[in-house]
Order: C-alpha cells, then structure tokens, then sequence
C-alpha cells in the first residue's frame, strides 16, 4: 500500500533537548512538506522540500531544521530553539509541479516534560 | 495576515439535512482549492477539489461551489451522516516558483451531526 508513514505517534521530550520525527513515503512524491497544528490554529507550513537535497522555509520555521537526503524522506527535527514545541506534526507530499491534492501522514504528537 | 478563512468554528446539523461549511480567501493568486476532513488524532483525508477554471465539482454526496468573484468557497454535504462529524479544512494552492505549489489551510470548522 502505498502512503506516508509518520514515527512515532506520541514523542516526548525534556525541555532542552533535540527530537527527531520521522516522515516516510512511497509514493514516489517529489514534494514533501511539514506542518504544525496547535487548536484552534489549523495548519501552519514549518519547512518544504521540492527535490532532494533542497528545501525552503515556511511561516514558521524557527527553532526547527530539516534534510532530504533521500527522496522518500523528511525528517524534521525540533530544536530547543522552539519555545514551544508541544503541538502535533503532520507531513504530507505532493505530486511536484502540478496543482494536485496532498497526502497526509498519521501525524506525531510531540509532548515538552 | 490570514490568506484562508474559515469564519465558523463549528456547526452543527440534524443527521438527513445539508451540511454548509463556508470558506473566504484573499489571495487572488491561488488557482486550485481543496477540502479536507480530519478526525481528532489523525491526519487529514482529501475529500474533493476544484480549479479556479470552475464554479462547481461534485462527489456523490460532497458538491464545492466556488464565486472568484467574492472570493468564497463552500462545501455541501447531501444528506450529512453522523460519520461526517469531524473538522473540515478549507486549503487554497498558488504557484511559488521552481515548480513548487504551496498550500495555505484554513483553521479549520468542526462539523457535528445530530443522529
């Protein structure tokens, strides 16, 4: 089955350390992009990749960093630059270069202790 | 600045009636609209898109109206069921150069629907 795969579902961290979330797909997607949700908020882009080894800055993409080493990958890690970072993540991907709908990760909650 | 505006926070509808869930843009750029519907704790499903080229699109028992002139889209949703009580997502693309279309969402309106 193809989809995109999101690791793990809950994460929690101590405030001060880096976290890592995982983003995988194979739907063989050139775009590929991270959001945060927060209540109330909706969904706000934090980083996006277009190709391999490029990637751009959202709306808010302070007190995070990403890579695309692979193009099946999109790790996102959370610094402790973010002063807030409990939220819940989602990644998503998207046929590159065409108006076209994006697939959804399960999405990963990430809890600061 | 909020580009995609969802106005109402909920809504709630007798199971059997239509569902409207209203959506506003100010970007006159974006070309391509879409609907989504998530569940608490998961990610969220495409339900149904339109082109700026349109004014309607239907899917069994999802419809999306788009007036560029006022700038608003809506979802219809004949007749709503309870499985559809969720929050639905209004998201708008334009063209960001390099081949690369971003997707600005909405806050999204939690739809309940009364058994």
């Amino acid at each position: 089955d193809g989809g995109i795969t999101q690791s793990p579902k809950y994460l929690f961290r101590k405030e001060g350390q880096n976290v890592t979330l995982s983003c995988e797909q194979n739907l063989n997607h050139d775009a590929m992009y991270w959001y945060r949700q927060d209540p109330g908020q909706g969904l706000r882009l934090i980083y996006y990749s277009q190709i391999v080894n490029d990637f751009q800055k959202g709306d808010i993409a302070e007190g995070y960093s990403v890579s695309r080493e692979k193009k099946e990958s999109f790790p996102l890690t959370v610094t402790s630059a973010q002063k807030n970072p409990t939220a819940f993540y989602l990644c998503a991907s998207r046929v590159r270069g065409m108006n076209t709908e994006a697939f959804f990760g399960q999405g990963t909650r990430l809890t600061v202790v | 600045d909020q580009q995609v505006k969802q106005n109402s926070p909920s809504l709630s509808v007798q199971e059997g009636r239509i569902s409207i869930l209203n959506c506003d843009y100010t970007n006159s750029m974006f070309d391509y609209f879409l609907w989504y519907k998530k569940y608490p704790a998961e990610g969220p499903t495409f339900l149904i898109s339109i082109s700026s080229i349109k004014d309607k699109n239907e899917d069994g028992r999802f419809t999306v109206f788009l007036n560029k002139s006022a700038k608003h889209l809506s979802l219809h949703i004949v007749p709503s069921q309870p499985g559809d009580s969720a929050v639905y997502f209004c998201a708008a693309s334009v063209y960001s150069g390099a081949g690369s279309y971003q997707l600005t969402f909405g806050k999204g309106t939690k739809l309940s629907v009364i058994p």
